[in-house]
Protein backbone atom coordinates (compact mmCIF):
# COMPACT_ATOMS: atom_id res chain seq x y z
CA UNK A 1 0.00 0.00 0.00
CA UNK A 2 0.89 3.62 -0.41
CA UNK A 3 -0.17 5.07 3.12
CA UNK A 4 1.66 5.21 6.45
CA UNK A 5 2.77 2.20 7.97
CA UNK A 6 3.30 1.82 11.37
CA UNK A 7 4.94 -1.08 13.28
CA UNK A 8 4.56 -2.89 15.39
CA UNK A 9 0.47 -2.52 15.58
CA UNK A 10 0.84 -3.47 19.16
CA UNK A 11 3.56 -3.54 21.33
CA UNK A 12 3.54 -5.02 25.73
CA UNK A 13 6.50 -4.21 27.56
CA UNK A 14 7.28 -4.55 31.19
CA UNK A 15 7.78 -1.34 33.25
CA UNK A 16 11.22 0.14 32.92
CA UNK A 17 11.82 -1.48 29.25
CA UNK A 18 13.06 0.50 26.38
CA UNK A 19 11.19 0.23 23.72
CA UNK A 20 11.18 1.52 19.91
CA UNK A 21 8.23 2.50 17.59
CA UNK A 22 8.91 2.81 13.73
CA UNK A 23 7.00 4.82 10.88
CA UNK A 24 7.44 4.40 7.41
CA UNK A 25 5.67 7.64 5.84
CA UNK A 26 4.71 7.84 2.28
CA UNK A 27 7.55 7.55 -0.11
CA UNK A 28 8.33 11.49 -0.59
CA UNK A 29 6.92 13.23 1.57
CA UNK A 30 9.37 15.25 3.63
CA UNK A 31 7.60 16.41 6.39
CA UNK A 32 6.85 13.81 9.42
CA UNK A 33 4.97 14.39 12.83
CA UNK A 34 4.28 12.02 15.87
CA UNK A 35 1.53 12.43 18.20
CA UNK A 36 0.56 10.65 21.06
CA UNK A 37 -3.23 9.40 21.51
CA UNK A 38 -4.82 8.40 25.28
CA UNK A 39 -8.01 6.79 25.54
CA UNK A 40 -11.16 9.46 25.20
CA UNK A 41 -8.69 12.32 24.02
CA UNK A 42 -7.51 13.70 20.90
CA UNK A 43 -4.05 12.91 19.77
CA UNK A 44 -1.26 15.29 21.32
CA UNK A 45 1.59 16.17 19.31
CA UNK A 46 4.99 15.08 20.23
CA UNK A 47 7.67 15.66 17.72
CA UNK A 48 7.87 17.38 13.68
CA UNK A 49 10.54 16.45 11.15
CA UNK A 50 11.26 18.37 8.09
CA UNK A 51 13.64 16.03 6.38
CA UNK A 52 16.49 14.60 8.66
CA UNK A 53 16.52 17.05 11.37
CA UNK A 54 13.44 17.60 14.26
CA UNK A 55 12.14 21.13 13.73
CA UNK A 56 10.06 21.33 16.40
CA UNK A 57 10.12 18.65 19.38
CA UNK A 58 8.07 21.20 21.62
CA UNK A 59 6.03 18.06 22.84
CA UNK A 60 8.18 15.38 23.94
CA UNK A 61 6.93 14.92 27.43
CA UNK A 62 10.38 14.39 28.93
CA UNK A 63 13.85 13.10 28.08
CA UNK A 64 13.08 9.74 28.24
CA UNK A 65 11.13 10.51 24.96
CA UNK A 66 13.49 10.43 21.81
CA UNK A 67 13.28 10.52 17.81
CA UNK A 68 15.44 10.07 14.75
CA UNK A 69 15.27 9.89 10.80
CA UNK A 70 18.58 9.26 9.86
CA UNK A 71 17.59 9.77 5.94
CA UNK A 72 14.78 11.55 6.09
CA UNK A 73 12.20 9.01 5.31
CA UNK A 74 11.83 6.10 7.76
CA UNK A 75 11.71 7.38 11.23
CA UNK A 76 12.26 5.80 14.92
CA UNK A 77 10.50 6.87 18.04
CA UNK A 78 12.33 5.30 20.92
CA UNK A 79 11.28 5.67 24.63
CA UNK A 80 13.59 4.56 27.55
CA UNK A 81 12.75 3.54 31.25
CA UNK A 82 8.91 2.90 29.62
CA UNK A 83 6.18 3.93 32.54
CA UNK A 84 2.64 2.57 32.98
CA UNK A 85 1.47 6.54 31.80
CA UNK A 86 3.20 5.80 28.74
CA UNK A 87 0.72 3.67 27.46
CA UNK A 88 -1.42 5.19 24.71
CA UNK A 89 -2.07 4.68 20.66
CA UNK A 90 1.61 6.27 19.11
CA UNK A 91 0.23 8.16 15.67
CA UNK A 92 2.62 9.04 12.98
CA UNK A 93 1.71 11.23 10.23
CA UNK A 94 3.45 12.79 6.80
CA UNK A 95 3.24 15.27 4.59
CA UNK A 96 4.24 16.07 1.66
CA UNK A 97 6.20 19.51 1.99
CA UNK A 98 6.30 21.74 5.24
CA UNK A 99 3.11 23.67 5.21
CA UNK A 100 1.04 21.07 3.39
CA UNK A 101 -2.39 21.11 3.85
CA UNK A 102 -3.28 17.59 4.77
CA UNK A 103 -1.55 14.78 6.98
CA UNK A 104 -1.74 11.29 6.05
CA UNK A 105 -2.04 9.21 9.04
CA UNK A 106 -1.07 5.89 10.04
CA UNK A 107 -3.35 3.40 12.24
CA UNK A 108 -1.22 3.73 15.18
CA UNK A 109 1.08 1.45 17.41
CA UNK A 110 -0.76 0.84 20.76
CA UNK A 111 1.56 0.96 23.51
CA UNK A 112 0.66 -0.74 26.98
CA UNK A 113 3.21 -1.10 29.87
CA UNK A 114 2.56 -3.38 32.46
CA UNK B 1 -3.50 28.20 17.47
CA UNK B 2 -6.79 28.94 18.40
CA UNK B 3 -8.89 27.07 20.49
CA UNK B 4 -12.40 25.50 19.60
CA UNK B 5 -15.26 24.08 20.87
CA UNK B 6 -17.52 21.27 20.21
CA UNK B 7 -20.45 19.65 21.31
CA UNK B 8 -18.94 16.06 22.56
CA UNK B 9 -21.66 13.83 20.69
CA UNK B 10 -24.32 14.46 18.00
CA UNK B 11 -26.37 11.50 16.49
CA UNK B 12 -28.00 11.31 13.08
CA UNK B 13 -30.27 9.23 11.31
CA UNK B 14 -28.52 7.41 7.81
CA UNK B 15 -29.42 9.43 4.66
CA UNK B 16 -30.14 12.63 6.55
CA UNK B 17 -27.60 15.77 6.95
CA UNK B 18 -25.54 15.89 9.66
CA UNK B 19 -24.51 19.16 10.72
CA UNK B 20 -21.31 19.31 12.80
CA UNK B 21 -20.41 22.78 14.79
CA UNK B 22 -17.43 24.43 16.01
CA UNK B 23 -16.73 27.46 17.74
CA UNK B 24 -13.20 29.06 17.20
CA UNK B 25 -13.68 32.97 18.33
CA UNK B 26 -10.26 33.96 18.82
CA UNK B 27 -9.38 32.41 15.41
CA UNK B 28 -6.40 34.45 13.75
CA UNK B 29 -6.28 36.23 10.40
CA UNK B 30 -4.34 34.00 8.90
CA UNK B 31 -5.57 30.68 10.49
CA UNK B 32 -7.67 28.38 8.71
CA UNK B 33 -10.49 25.86 9.65
CA UNK B 34 -9.49 22.69 9.33
CA UNK B 35 -11.23 19.08 9.83
CA UNK B 36 -10.20 15.74 10.03
CA UNK B 37 -12.34 12.54 11.32
CA UNK B 38 -11.16 9.57 13.16
CA UNK B 39 -13.19 6.44 12.76
CA UNK B 40 -12.54 3.72 15.47
CA UNK B 41 -9.16 2.00 15.95
CA UNK B 42 -8.18 4.09 12.23
CA UNK B 43 -5.46 7.25 12.50
CA UNK B 44 -7.20 10.19 11.86
CA UNK B 45 -8.24 11.59 8.10
CA UNK B 46 -8.00 15.20 6.48
CA UNK B 47 -11.58 15.70 5.40
CA UNK B 48 -11.83 19.75 4.34
CA UNK B 49 -10.10 22.98 4.99
CA UNK B 50 -11.24 26.62 4.77
CA UNK B 51 -10.02 30.22 4.91
CA UNK B 52 -13.47 32.59 4.87
CA UNK B 53 -14.88 31.11 2.14
CA UNK B 54 -17.46 28.20 2.19
CA UNK B 55 -16.08 25.11 1.01
CA UNK B 56 -16.88 21.96 -0.61
CA UNK B 57 -15.59 18.22 -2.05
CA UNK B 58 -16.44 14.66 -2.33
CA UNK B 59 -16.62 13.93 1.32
CA UNK B 60 -17.97 16.99 2.93
CA UNK B 61 -18.93 20.90 3.23
CA UNK B 62 -17.63 23.69 5.22
CA UNK B 63 -19.53 26.76 6.24
CA UNK B 64 -17.89 29.54 8.01
CA UNK B 65 -19.80 32.59 9.66
CA UNK B 66 -18.59 35.47 8.20
CA UNK B 67 -17.34 36.70 11.15
CA UNK B 68 -14.88 33.74 11.42
CA UNK B 69 -15.82 32.87 14.60
CA UNK B 70 -17.84 29.87 14.09
CA UNK B 71 -18.08 27.06 11.27
CA UNK B 72 -20.11 24.18 10.46
CA UNK B 73 -19.53 20.74 8.91
CA UNK B 74 -21.92 19.36 6.85
CA UNK B 75 -22.06 15.82 5.78
CA UNK B 76 -24.97 16.05 2.85
CA UNK B 77 -26.13 12.05 3.65
CA UNK B 78 -24.99 10.45 6.48
CA UNK B 79 -24.02 6.65 5.91
CA UNK B 80 -23.22 3.89 8.83
CA UNK B 81 -19.57 4.70 7.75
CA UNK B 82 -19.20 8.09 9.21
CA UNK B 83 -19.84 7.11 12.31
CA UNK B 84 -16.73 8.38 14.12
CA UNK B 85 -14.53 11.52 16.19
CA UNK B 86 -14.96 14.77 14.07
CA UNK B 87 -12.35 17.10 14.66
CA UNK B 88 -12.55 21.02 14.19
CA UNK B 89 -8.62 22.43 14.47
CA UNK B 90 -7.48 26.11 13.41
CA UNK B 91 -4.01 26.07 12.28
CA UNK B 92 -1.59 28.65 10.48
CA UNK B 93 -1.06 27.23 6.81
CA UNK B 94 2.74 27.67 5.37
CA UNK B 95 4.44 27.08 8.21
CA UNK B 96 5.56 23.75 9.78
CA UNK B 97 2.99 24.29 12.19
CA UNK B 98 1.54 20.99 14.03
CA UNK B 99 -2.52 20.08 13.97
CA UNK B 100 -3.65 20.35 17.76
CA UNK B 101 -6.64 18.44 18.32
CA UNK B 102 -9.32 18.81 20.64
CA UNK B 103 -11.66 16.01 21.89
CA UNK B 104 -13.65 16.56 18.48
CA UNK B 105 -17.25 15.23 18.56
CA UNK B 106 -18.43 11.37 18.69
CA UNK B 107 -21.24 11.36 15.45
CA UNK B 108 -23.16 8.04 15.85
CA UNK B 109 -25.10 7.33 12.72
CA UNK B 110 -27.92 4.96 13.62
CA UNK B 111 -30.66 3.30 11.23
Amino acid sequence: GAGVSQTPSNKVTEKGKYVELRCDPISGHTALYWYRQSLGQGPEFLIYFQGTGAADDSGLPNDRFFAVRPEGSVSTLKIQRTERGDSAVYLCASSPEQGSTEAFFGQGTRLTVV
Amino acid sequence: DAKTTQPPSMDCAEGRAANLPCNHSTISGNEYVYWYRQIHSQGPQYIIHGLKNNETNEMASLIITEDRKSSTLILPHATLRDTAVYYCIVRVVGTASKLTFGTGTRLQVTL
